[in-house]
């Protein structure tokens, strides 16, 4: 069972480049989440899904896009890419129903742009 | 909105106890996480509160106000292997999470 996994695990990538992070998960969550983690800020969220076919903005979504065309895959994009988003990328699912339900985390893609 | 407030780094030793205070502002409480994450890691989930009181998971347990807008963890016990960032995270109505920028806790010999 790998839970939930990303990749790459990490890129340096060319600022104007595009460049597509992909996290996958096998738990059968309904939602999934895209995360930036930069030191000082703490997690912040990008975009999520809470449920395959729909998506939803975050806190910061300016530069990035994201599909949920089925249950399990979630990818993030960055159209073109810039320097401030030199970051490290988190992915999480979890199941969307009340009580304790946690989410998830993917092993993080830490990326840089030059 | 959320706004989440959890000091910056805490250090403590070797079996003692520590506690990491988290205060929010919330539009729509729906729950309150703890995370645990250790350098170049992924978090993991440690507790979870939704309603008023003291949960308890061995050594780990975390607390709710939901009137003041309060949550602490508390570690008992403290080993080498607790020196880790501790997150606090609010969640809201519409399942998503709000996370405090972080506690780094150091434990010391």
């Amino acid at each position: 069972i790998a839970g939930i996994t990303q990749a790459p695990t990490s890129q340096i990538l060319a600022a104007g480049r595009r460049m597509t992070l992909r996290c996958t998960q096998d738990m059968r969550h309904n939602a999934m989440y895209w995360y930036r983690q930069d030191l000082g800020l703490g997690l912040r969220l990008i975009h999520y899904s809470n449920t395959a076919g729909t998506t939803g903005k975050g806190e910061v979504p300016d530069g990035y896009s994201v599909s949920r065309a089925n249950t399990d895959d979630f990818p993030l994009t960055l159209a073109s890419a810039v320097p401030s988003q030199t970051s490290v990328y988190f992915c999480a699912s979890s199941v969307i129903a009340s009580g304790g339900n946690e989410q998830f985390f993917g092993p993080g893609t830490r990326l840089t742009v030059l | 909105g959320q706004n989440i407030d959890q000091p910056t780094e805490m250090t403590a030793t070797e079996g003692a106890i520590v506690q990491i205070n988290c205060t929010y502002q919330t539009s729509g409480f729906n729950g309150l996480f703890w995370y645990q994450q250790h350098a170049g890691e992924a978090p993991t989930f440690l507790s979870y509160n939704v309603l008023d009181g003291l949960e308890e998971k061995g050594r780990f347990s975390s607390f709710l106000s939901r009137s003041k807008g309060y949550s602490y963890l508390l570690l008992k016990e403290l080993q080498m292997k607790d020196s880790a960032s501790y997150l606090c995270a609010v969640r809201d109505r519409d399942y998503k999470l709000s996370f405090g920028a972080g506690t780094t806790v150091t434990v010391r010999a």
